[in-house]
């Protein structure tokens, strides 16, 4: 079945350090990759998506691009915030017709001053 | 920007008890969704719900769960008798359109504890 996996937290980081937090997916067929962010206190936020092989998706700073051949979407952002401190989920769902996202665990960031 | 609200953020509950956990979607969204997050496991669709009926639904939904939309801006995630393994964060999401082509708007999630 379809499934993500991705990189477990937490992840601790100074302010203007890169991040990277890697996703890897199993599906059938082509689905679409999703990034979503849950703030404290907060919903889960869609930060960026890919529906293709190729895509970049960008949001806020961060970018991932769909790689069909390693079969990932790793979330990448050159200079982190304090604010970017959150819960990163990824995601994606299957274009065969259900609605149903499948997310990874989540990785939590934190960016210290 | 728009909200999707949850209620309680927090229910505790005692084992076989019933529980109805209440939303309120976007205004003009059509489909409505939950989700469920087990302490240190993945996020989890239960079930999918437009014009009135369940779209779709994991097999984890089963006969002690069920859904509503008892007017025009409620949504609600009832379990008829609770087991200590339904403790977990419970999201409610909505969107405009269908996924996958419309992106989803969460609530900020009920947190039930089953004793």
């Amino acid at each position: 079945g379809n499934s993500v996996t991705q990189m477990e937290g937490p992840v601790t980081l100074s302010e203007e350090a890169f991040l990277t937090i890697n996703c890897t997916y199993t599906a059938t067929g082509y689905p679409s990759l999703f990034w979503y962010v849950q703030y404290p206190g907060e919903g889960l936020q869609l930060l960026l998506k890919a529906t293709k092989a190729d895509d970049k998706g960008s949001n806020k700073g961060f970018e991932a691009t769909y790689r069909k051949e390693t079969t990932s979407f790793h979330l990448e952002k050159g200079s982190v915030q304090v604010s970017d401190s959150a819960v990163y989920f990824c995601a994606l769902i299957h274009q065969g017709g259900s609605e149903k996202l499948v997310f990874g665990k989540g990785t939590k960031l934190t960016v210290n001053p | 920007e728009p909200e999707v609200t949850q209620t309680p953020s927090h229910q505790v509950t005692q084992m076989g008890q019933e529980v109805i956990l209440r939303c309120v979607p976007i205004s003009n969204h059509l489909y409505f969704y939950w989700y469920r997050q087990i302490l240190g496991q993945k996020v989890e669709f239960l079930v999918s719900f437009y014009n009135n009926e369940i779209s779709e639904k994991s097999e984890i939904f089963d006969d002690q769960f069920s859904v509503e939309r008892p007017d025009g801006s409620n949504f609600t995630l009832k379990i008829r008798s609770t087991k200590l393994e339904d403790s977990a964060m419970y999201f409610c999401a909505s969107s405009r359109e269908r996924a996958p082509n419309e992106k989803l708007f969460f609530g900020s999630g009920t947190q039930l504890s089953v004793l």
